[in-house]
């Protein structure tokens, strides 16, 4: 089945520093979110980016089809984005829509 | 839009017991649900897809007998763990697609149930 290697898998920053977390996968996909999970468990989709490039404030990611990645930079950090980040990638696989999930990157973000 | 609703989001149980776990879809039907495991630190796992009106579909290693899934309607699908044991707690979350979009369309998901087996 499809891979999905996320990196770095931890990664402490300061407050206001800027990130960017990576999602590589290993065959065509034709669905690929990245999630925010927080403390609760609680998954918070942040994009839908099969392909191209997404802003939502702090937040944006870029999805190169082509060449299997996607990225996910953090601007201007804050504690609350502290937490793991995870990348999901979607393909048909007989039939159907199946999602993966990468490893996850914990980010900490201190004060 | 597009809430998936999961209910209870905590349950403690005794060993060998049962629990029963919903997934809703409030505002949008879903032909399709998936149930997704994670243990503590690890990512998740997807268990298996749920089917409205038709048997679910289960990944490789997950027991069928164990993980009782029913999709009786367009809006809710029931996973029950069976004689539960300890090594079942876990993050139990489920998914779904809007119908008729999910082949290019964002998977939508509830917010987990957290179950502990003493």
């Amino acid at each position: 089945g499809i891979q999905v290697e996320q990196s770095p898998p931890d990664l402490i920053l300061q407050e206001g520093a800027n990130s960017t977390l990576r999602c590589n996968f290993s065959d065509s996909v034709n669905n690929l979110q990245w999630f925010h999970q927080n403390p609760w468990g609680q998954l918070i989709n942040l994009f839908y980016i099969p392909s191209g490039t997404k802003q939502n404030g702090r937040l944006s990611a870029t999805t190169v089809a082509t060449e299997r990645y996607s990225l996910l930079y953090i601007s201007s950090s804050q504690t609350t984005d502290s937490g793991v980040y995870f990348c999901a990638v979607g393909s048909i696989i007989q039939g159907a829509q199946k999602l993966v999930f990468g490893q996850g990157t914990r980010l900490t973000i201190n004060p | 839009g597009a809430v998936v609703s999961q209910h209870p989001s905590r349950v403690i149980c005794k060993s060998g017991t049962s629990v029963k776990i919903e997934c809703r879809s409030l505002d949008f039907q879903a032909t399709t649900m998936f149930w997704y495991r994670q243990f503590p630190k690890q990512s998740l796992m997807l268990m298996a897809t749920s089917n409205e009106g038709s048997k679910a579909t289960y990944e490789q290693g997950v027991e069928k007998d164990k993980f009782l899934i029913n999709h009786a309607s367009l809006t809710l699908s029931t996973l029950t763990v069976t004689s539960a044991h300890p090594e079942d707690s876990s993050f139990y979350i489920c998914s779904a697609f809007q119908t008729g979009s999910s082949y290019n369309s964002p998977l939508h998901f509830g917010n987990g149930t957290r179950l502990t087996v003493t």
